[in-house]
């Protein structure tokens, strides 16, 4: 069963434009939610991560928009560029130290 | 920022071969090391956590017997893949954390596996 559930499967944005990736969860109890970007052949990096009091969080050109009534979260990448291309992975982290991840989102930003 | 590293980067081996794959927190102790698998354009999932001088905790459906963990000191965990067989074939990840649950997770760059 999957405990985090990602949105779009793939993405393709123009440079310059808003990349928007979706994801939402069944459990209550998760209590922190990262995302990641990961390029091929690497590990996944920590991106930017929101804890459930907190309804957004911005650093630089990314910003977390968190709505814990209903359990839905979303990764914003202003102004895209084509570095951006990669995939990337929401989380929750629930009980016994889990990470639960989404099943990823490749993105493609085209110059 | 925290360094992970982990070796070998890629390594191809015969059927029935044992593999170890080594995880290491270069610049701070990590008190718990995950690792995952991920499975080309899938997402990681993860096969067991392992708190450093403590017996590793698997998940559901990973051979204990097939994957063995070890994580001896704060700063290296490895796991062996035993009788490696084609369907062990994957990229394997791993992560550290220092200190408790508020702290973020640090991933490796991962080990394809390729088992021939």
């Amino acid at each position: 069963q999957q405990q985090v559930k990602q949105s779009p499967q793939s993405l393709i944005v123009q440079k310059g434009g808003i990349s928007i990736i979706n994801c939402a969860y069944e459990n209550t109890a998760f209590d922190y939610f990262p995302w990641y970007q990961q390029f091929p052949g690497k590990g996944p990096a920590l991106l930017i991560a929101i804890r459930p009091d907190v309804s957004e969080k911005k650093e630089g050109r990314f910003t977390i928009s968190f709505n814990k009534s209903a359990k839905q979260f979303s990764l914003h990448i202003m102004d895209s560029q084509p570095g951006d291309s990669a995939t990337y992975f929401c989380a929750a982290r629930g009980g016994a130290n889990n990470l639960f991840f989404g099943t990823g989102t490749r993105l493609t930003v085209i110059p | 920022g925290a360094v992970v590293s982990q070796h070998p980067s890629r390594v191809i081996c015969k059927s029935g071969t044992s593999v170890k794959i080594e995880c290491r927190s270069l610049d701070f102790q990590a008190t718990t090391m995950f690792w995952y698998r991920q499975f080309p354009k899938k997402s990681l999932m993860l096969m067991a956590t392992s708190n450093e001088g403590s017996k590793a905790t698997y998940e559901q459906g990973v051979e204990k017997d097939k994957f063995l963990i070890n994580h001896a000191s704060l700063t290296l965990s490895t796991l062996t893949v035993t009788s490696a067989h084609p369907e062990d074939s994957s990229f394997y990840i791993c992560s550290a954390r220092a200190g408790g649950l508020n702290q973020p997770q640090h991933f490796g760059d991962g080990t394809r596996l390729s088992i021939l």
